[in-house]
């Protein structure tokens, strides 16, 4: 069964950086996913596509300070740099033939 | 730049249909598989249903096959998510969303803003 795994919530400081962490279920390690940004009362921002190999390609407007990383069944969204307006709650995204599945979401606070 | 548009929302009572939209516009409509996901109040988010951009391959999550049908009009650039026979636990915001390549289904490059559906007597 096709599932991914998150964190529910995570923390930094302003300027910090933070690695938040989705975890594919078993047997889906190849699998690319997507991350996906969603600050306090506003829908859901696509950031950036993450394949199995760590190569990515984010979207309109995303800054550099956003980059993703992939290491076996784990896909990594890092955002270095952090500004106030990175409070938010940032869900992974995967999919198959006639399937798409959701993460939990993390909530990031930004100290 | 791409758009989406939702409209439709709103309250109904246990057991009553709704008819979402979602207009889209600032790219080829027709070459796009489209979605919708839905998000309930303080929870994540829900996969509900895929469309091919022809319209004729058609995917649903257990939690709405059967009760819920989505289509759409390539010529009006739209999308419609027919609701039947809803519950209190179908209370949620619901997003259009446009897959990131043409013709295929995967992942989520653009979201509308979202329609309020609650369900209530």
């Amino acid at each position: 069964q096709l599932v991914l795994t998150q964190s529910p919530s995570a923390s930094a400081s302003l300027g910090a950086s933070v690695k938040l962490t989705c975890t594919l279920s078993s047997g889906h390690s190849s699998y690319a996913i997507a991350w996906h940004q969603q600050q306090p009362e506003k829908g859901p921002r696509y950031l950036m596509k993450l394949n199995s190999d760590g190569s990515h390609s984010k979207g309109d407007g995303i800054p550099d300070r956003f980059s993703g990383s992939s290491s076996g069944a784990e896909r990594y969204l890092t955002i270095s740099s952090l500004q106030s307006e990175d409070e938010a709650d940032y869900y992974c995204q995967t999919w198959g033939t006639g399937i798409n599945v959701f993460g939990g979401g993390t909530k990031l606070t930004v100290l | 730049q791409v758009q989406l548009v939702e409209s439709g929302g709103g309250l109904v009572k246990p057991g009553g249909s709704l008819r979402l939209s979602c207009a889209a516009s600032g790219f080829t409509f027709s070459d796009y598989y489209m979605s919708w996901i839905r998000q309930a109040p303080g929870k994540g988010l829900e996969w509900l249903s895929d469309i091919s951009s022809s319209g004729h391959t058609i995917y649903y999550a257990d939690s709405v096959k059967g009760r819920f049908t989505i289509s759409r009009d390539n010529a009006k650039n739209s999308l419609y998510l027919q609701m039947n026979s809803l519950r209190a636990e179908d209370t949620a915001v619901y997003y259009c969303a446009r897959e990131g390549d043409p013709y295929s289904s995967g992942w989520y490059r653009y979201w509308g803003q979202g329609t309020l559906v609650t369900v209530s007597s």
